[in-house]
């Protein structure tokens, strides 16, 4: 089946350790996003690529950077991470970037930071 | 700014009985209204949608929700509660002046008591 895969489902890292959290799809949909969802919050928006075009939402943190190589990979980078970092992350995709489109969405990785 | 606002944190019923998760939005043009399911340890799911046209929207697994454009709401109904519905619903927005971003709520917890 078609789908979005994350890896991996928990990711355990120190304070101040980079850390690459992964997202890949077969779905070959042009648009890619990365949430962060802490426990009892919205999924927040970080970024989205538009095919190769990357757009940062204003209060992303420069911690925050991303990567997508090609249509079907997209990489979250954390350059230092904080404990404030610990969350959910979510990659989803969209078939294209009108309104009525729908959010494809992986299981997500668990972040931990000691 | 578009938001959501989804006013219980959690909501409790019967199995066989009629469920209700509310929901309200604010936006600045006309809204494209999303619902979405998470399942604990799985990524979101699309459950349906409101572009434009008729007020009750069907969507997966016997959910549906109704726009009230006075009341800026879009609550999900389902008119008999699965055990298996158990969940966390998030509701979410787009604005027809916007890109691409979807502006999520804090999501309700579903609780169905066998």
């Amino acid at each position: 089946d078609a789908m979005v895969i994350q890896n991996p489902r928990y990711q355990v890292t120190q304070f101040g350790k980079p850390v690459t959290l992964s997202c890949s799809q077969t779905l070959n949909h042009n648009v890619m996003y990365w949430y962060q969802q802490k426990s009892s919050q919205a999924p927040k928006l970080l970024f989205h690529y538009y095919d190769k075009d990357f757009n940062n939402e204003a209060d992303t943190p420069d911690n925050f950077q991303s990567r997508r190589p090609n249509t079907s990979f997209c990489f979250l980078d954390i350059r230092s991470p904080g404990l404030g970092d610990a969350a959910m992350y979510l990659c989803a995709t969209s078939v294209g970037p009108t309104r009525n489109e729908k959010l494809f969405f992986g299981s997500g990785t668990q972040l931990s930071v000691l | 700014a578009q938001s959501v606002a989804q006013p219980e944190d959690q909501v409790n019923v019967a199995e066989g009985n009629p469920l209700t998760v509310k929901c309200t939005y604010s936006v600045s043009g006309n809204p494209y209204l999303f619902w979405y399911v998470q399942y604990p340890n799985r990524g979101l799911q699309f459950l349906l949608k409101y572009i434009t046209g008729d007020n009750l929207v069907k969507g997966s697994y016997g959910f549906e929700a109704e726009f009230n454009k006075s009341q800026t709401s879009f609550h999900l109904k389902k008119p008999s509660a699965l055990v298996s519905d158990s969940a966390l619903y998030f509701c979410a927005v787009r604005d027809s002046g916007g890109y691409q971003k979807v502006t999520f709520g804090i999501g309700t917890k579903l609780q169905v008591i066998p």
